[in-house]
């Protein structure tokens, strides 16, 4: 199996761009899809990239997804921060029998 | 709209077992593979098992394999979890969660998760 790495948290402005990285140990970064959830407080995550990149309906085109096979890893970048995007954010990608999840990163819009 | 609503959560003491249900609505249960994720207090979310939508294959986390089991009764819409042996790390909010239409392998939609405390 392998794991998929997140920084525990960021931290960054109203109005500015973050970006958090999901860095996978083994196999490559391109061989299956990478998912990205928010997760606000008590509540249940939501899909806010889907396919490396893809955007479901009703997220802002303020968000956005990419994959580097350089550095095997995986980015969700959020620009024109709001408060509202205040939340835990987890990345996700599979293999044959598994699913993996990052450990999450704490997003502060401070 | 889809609807996953769990139950079956509580206290229970270590080495005991409990089962999660989870009804579900909404969507044509009898033809999606579905998820058991898991999120201890305070901590991130933890993939648990998959079971494909005739319940033909079943596939589990490491750290539960043998100790739970997955099963689904598609006539009454409703996905179990089985849980034995449990243990205080097992300690958590379980969600059940729909796939999305073409990957399988991740979620679309959650339901509102239920907590399961393991403790003497």
């Amino acid at each position: 199996n392998f794991m998929l790495t997140q920084p525990h948290s960021v931290s960054e402005s109203p109005g500015k761009t973050v970006t958090i990285s999901c860095t996978r140990s083994s196999g490559s970064i391109a061989s299956n899809y990478v998912q990205w959830y928010q997760q606000r407080p008590g509540s249940a995550p939501s899909t806010v990239i889907y396919e490396d990149n893809q955007r479901p309906s009703g997220v802002p085109d303020r968000f956005s997804g990419s994959i580097d096979s350089s550095s095997n890893s995986a980015s969700l970048t959020i620009s024109g921060l709001k408060t509202e995007d205040e939340a835990d954010y987890y990345c996700q990608s599979y293999d044959s029998s598994n699913a993996v999840f990052g450990g999450g990163t704490q997003l502060t819009v401070l | 709209q889809v609807q996953l609503e769990e139950s079956g959560g509580g206290v229970v003491q270590p080495g005991r077992s409990l089962r999660l249900s989870c009804a579900a609505s909404g969507f044509t249960f009898s033809s999606y593979g579905m998820h058991w994720v898991r999120q201890a207090p305070g901590k991130g979310l933890e993939w648990v098992a998959l079971i494909l939508y005739d319940g033909s294959y079943k596939y589990y986390a490491d750290s539960v394999k043998g100790r739970f089991t997955i099963s689904r009764d598609n006539s009454k819409n409703t996905l179990y979890l089985q849980m034995n042996s449990l243990k205080p790390e097992d300690t958590a909010v379980y969600y059940c969660a729909k796939p999305t239409t073409v990957l399988l392998w991740f979620a679309e939609s959650w339901g509102q998760g239920t907590l399961v405390t393991v403790s003497s």
